[in-house]
């Protein structure tokens, strides 16, 4: 079936560091690609997506590119703030209904 | 506008003890969805739901059940609780772009 691999965390940063975290994925045909972030006691929230090969979703500063050759969707930022401090799921949606097939999460600590 | 919201946010229950989780929306949308979040498991579907009077068995359905019989409430019924249950509950539903969108969260503790 179906699967999302991430790396495992925590990832710790200086604040104006550069963050990659890798996410793999397994899957038949052509899925959709997401990140969703969890801040402390909250629940997800969508940060981006992508629904075709070689896209770029964006959004505050993060970016994730689409690569089929390589079933990937790396999360990156250039320069995390502390306020980037949460955990980060990796997923994928690609039966129908919309469900989405989520990895492990990846915590990010980031500090002044 | 609330967006998806879950009550209660916290209970404790007794082993073979009985409990509804409530979930609402205020989006109109006709997909939701009941995950549970474990350490270094991720989330995992437990039941969802393409519309009014419809559910379906996600991946981890065993010792639960749900009904949707408003479009804007979805319940999760445990009808025996087990410690295995000891999770948290995320409520989702999702628009026709495939964003998800998430409630706040029950925290369930089984004793």
């Amino acid at each position: 079936g179906d699967s999302v691999t991430q790396m495992e965390g925590p990832v710790t940063l200086s604040e104006e560091a550069f963050l990659t975290i890798n996410c793999t994925y397994t899957a038949t045909g052509y899925p959709s690609l997401f990140w969703y972030v969890q801040y402390p006691g909250e629940g997800l929230q969508l940060l981006l997506k992508a629904t075709k090969a070689d896209d770029k979703g964006s959004n505050k500063g993060f970016e994730a590119t689409y690569r089929k050759e390589t079933t990937s969707f790396h999360l990156e930022k250039g320069s995390v703030q502390v306020s980037d401090s949460a955990v980060y799921f990796c997923a994928l949606s690609n039966t129908g209904f919309q469900k989405l097939v989520f990895g492990t999460g990846t915590r990010l600590l980031v500090s002044p | 506008n609330a967006g998806v919201t879950q009550t209660p946010k916290f209970r404790v229950l007794k082993t073979g003890q009985s409990m509804t989780l409530l979930c609402a929306q205020d989006m109109n949308h006709e997909y939701m969805y009941w995950y549970r979040q474990d350490p270094g498991m991720g989330l995992r579907l437990i039941h969802y739901s393409v519309g009014e009077g419809t559910t379906a068995k996600g991946e981890v359905p065993d010792g639960y059940n749900v009904s949707r019989l408003k479009k804007q409430n979805f319940l999760l019924g445990l009808e025996s609780a087990a410690p295995s249950q000891t999770s948290v509950y995320f409520c989702a539903s999702s628009d026709p772009t495939e964003t998800q969108y998430f409630g706040p969260g029950t925290r369930l503790l089984v004793l």
